[in-house]
C-alpha cells in the first residue's frame, strides 16, 4: 500500500517564476493539507483540500494556490518566487477532519536563486 | 504567534538511558496532540498521540504526558536507542467543529542524539 507520494524531490528555480509541486494521498484518504518546513523550524500550515475545494488555509499570501483533481491528488502552485520561498514543501493525507491520522510525503525541497 | 513551542533545539542522551522531550502550548483550544519523529530526507512518521481528555498515554517504549493546566506535554522515550536519533516534532490540532478542524501546529523541533 503506498503512502503518500510527492514530486519532484527537489527542484531549483529562479526568483520571479512559478513553480507546481504534486502530490498523491495515501490509498482511501480524500484530504491533502500543504505543510511549508523552513531549514530549523517546523512545518507551517498553508492549505487543506477537501472534495476539490480549499477548506482551511494557513498564513499565506495569495501567490500560494492549489488544486485537488477527483482522484484526490493535489497540485501546489507558487507565482513571483522569492528566495524566502526556499523550504521543503510537505503534502500530508487524512481522512476528512483528519481522523485516522496524518500521512506525510517525503516533501519536495524547492530552492530559489 | 508560535502557539506550540519546543524550548529545547536539542538533547542528547545516552543509549539505555531515558530521554524526555518538551512542548509548551498556548491555544486552549487545542484538544489533540501528537508526537512526529523524523529522518533527514524523509517526512514526518506519526509517533504517539493523546486527547486532551486523558493525561497520559502509552506505546511500547513511548509516553505522552499531558498536564492541560499547565498547557504541557512531554515525550518519554524509555529505553533509549540509537535508531531514535531524529528530530521530534510535537503538534497539536483544535477541537471538531471549528474552522481550524485537521490543521496542525507544529512546534520548532528538537534534535534527539542517542549516543552508543
Amino acid at each position: 500500500d503506498a503512502g503518500v507520494t510527492q514530486s519532484p524531490t527537489h527542484l531549483i528555480k529562479t526568483r520571479g517564476q512559478q513553480v507546481t509541486l504534486r502530490c498523491s494521498p495515501k490509498s482511501g484518504h480524500d484530504t491533502v493539507s500543504w505543510y511549508q518546513q523552513a531549514l530549523g523550524q517546523g512545518p507551517q500550515f498553508i492549505f487543506q483540500y477537501y472534495e476539490e475545494e480549499e477548506r482551511q488555509r494557513g498564513n499565506f499570501p495569495d501567490r500560494f494556490s492549489g488544486h485537488q483533481f477527483p482522484n484526490y491528488s493535489s497540485e501546489l502552485n507558487v507565482n513571483a518566487l522569492l528566495l524566502g520561498d526556499s523550504a521543503l514543501y510537505l503534502c500530508a493525507s487524512s481522512l476528512r477532519g483528519g481522523s485516522g491520522g496524518y500521512t506525510f510525503g517525503s516533501g519536495t525541497r524547492l530552492t530559489v536563486v | 504567534d508560535q502557539q506550540v513551542k519546543q524550548n529545547s533545539p536539542s538533547l542528547s542522551v545516552q543509549e539505555g538511558r531515558i530521554s524526555i522531550l518538551n512542548c509548551d502550548y498556548t491555544n486552549s483550544m487545542f484538544d489533540y496532540f501528537l508526537w512526529y519523529k523524523k529522518y533527514p530526507a524523509e517526512g514526518p512518521t506519526f509517533l504517539i498521540s493523546i486527547s486532551s481528555i486523558k493525561d497520559k498515554n502509552e506505546d511500547g517504549r513511548f509516553t505522552v504526558f499531558l498536564n492541560k493546566s499547565a498547557k504541557h506535554l512531554s515525550l518519554h522515550i524509555v529505553p533509549s536507542q540509537p535508531g531514535d536519533s531524529a528530530v521530534y516534532f510535537c503538534a497539536a490540532r483544535r477541537a471538531s467543529g471549528g474552522t481550524s478542524y485537521g490543521k496542525l501546529t507544529f512546534g520548532q523541533g528538537t534534535i534527539l542524539t542517542v549516543h552508543p
